[in-house]
């Protein structure tokens, strides 16, 4: 299995606190991405990375902002988490090698926010 | 704007029969495509994958997809269902530049006993 872990596993905040999940990698691969798992909408990419201190939004990036400082850790922050950012968030890594490869994603961290 | 579509939230099907999930995509040029599952509280698993070459590709678990770009589908087949393949698949498509990594959403397999 790939080497990512995603901290918290579970987490439960209230509305209007900051909220940072990690996702630490030990394959030293070069792209990471957050997303979110809701019902009926599949996995929704929210923000991307290609390299240390290189970071993207995807399709669902208000209300969230990522760090990447080191190749091995991602941060996901939600600046004032609100209801609406209750889901499940999965961390993936890509290797980024020549061509295309393929994702590995971690457990996920179930988010609830009340 | 590209896009991945799963026609089928739901499917139920007898064990020992055949499957065929539905995945269409909408991109400028051939994507990169993957088929996922995932059990229930867990992460996701690749099941299989296409670049390149041989339209027909086979995967883990007795998987196997089909490219056809005339119809943009990438459709997962299994050729006899097994109680323990009951699980959500997800169709993912890359964009062009390899940095997105696209989700259709999903499709969740019944199996009757």
């Amino acid at each position: 299995d790939a080497g990512i872990t995603q901290s918290p596993r579970h987490k439960v905040t209230e509305t209007g606190t900051p909220v940072t999940l990690r996702c630490h990698q030990t394959e030293n691969h070069r792209y990471m991405y957050w997303y979110r798992q809701d019902p009926g909408h599949g996995l929704r990419l929210i923000h991307y990375s290609y390299g240390v201190k290189d970071t993207d939004k995807g399709e669902v990036s208000d209300g969230y902002s990522v760090s990447r400082s080191k190749t091995e850790d991602f941060l996901l922050t939600l600046e004032s988490a609100t209801s609406s950012q209750t889901s499940v968030y999965f961390c993936a890594i890509r290797a980024g090698l020549e061509g295309i490869t393929e994702a590995f994603f971690g457990q996920g961290t179930r988010l609830t926010v009340v | 704007a590209q896009s991945v579509t799963q026609p089928d939230i739901h499917i139920t099907v007898s064990e020992g029969a055949s499957l065929e999930l539905r995945c269409n995509y909408s991109y400028g040029a051939t994507p990169y495509l993957f088929w996922y599952v995932q059990s229930p509280g867990q992460g996701l698993q690749l099941l299989l994958k296409y670049f390149s070459g041989d339209t027909l590709v086979q995967g883990i678990k007795g998987f196997e997809a089909e490219f056809k770009r005339s119809q943009s589908s990438f459709n997962l087949r299994k050729p006899s269902v097994h109680w323990s393949d009951a699980a959500e698949y997800f169709c993912a498509a890359h964009n062009n530049a390899g940095n997105m990594l696209t989700f259709g959403g999903g499709t969740r397999l019944m199996v009757k006993p």
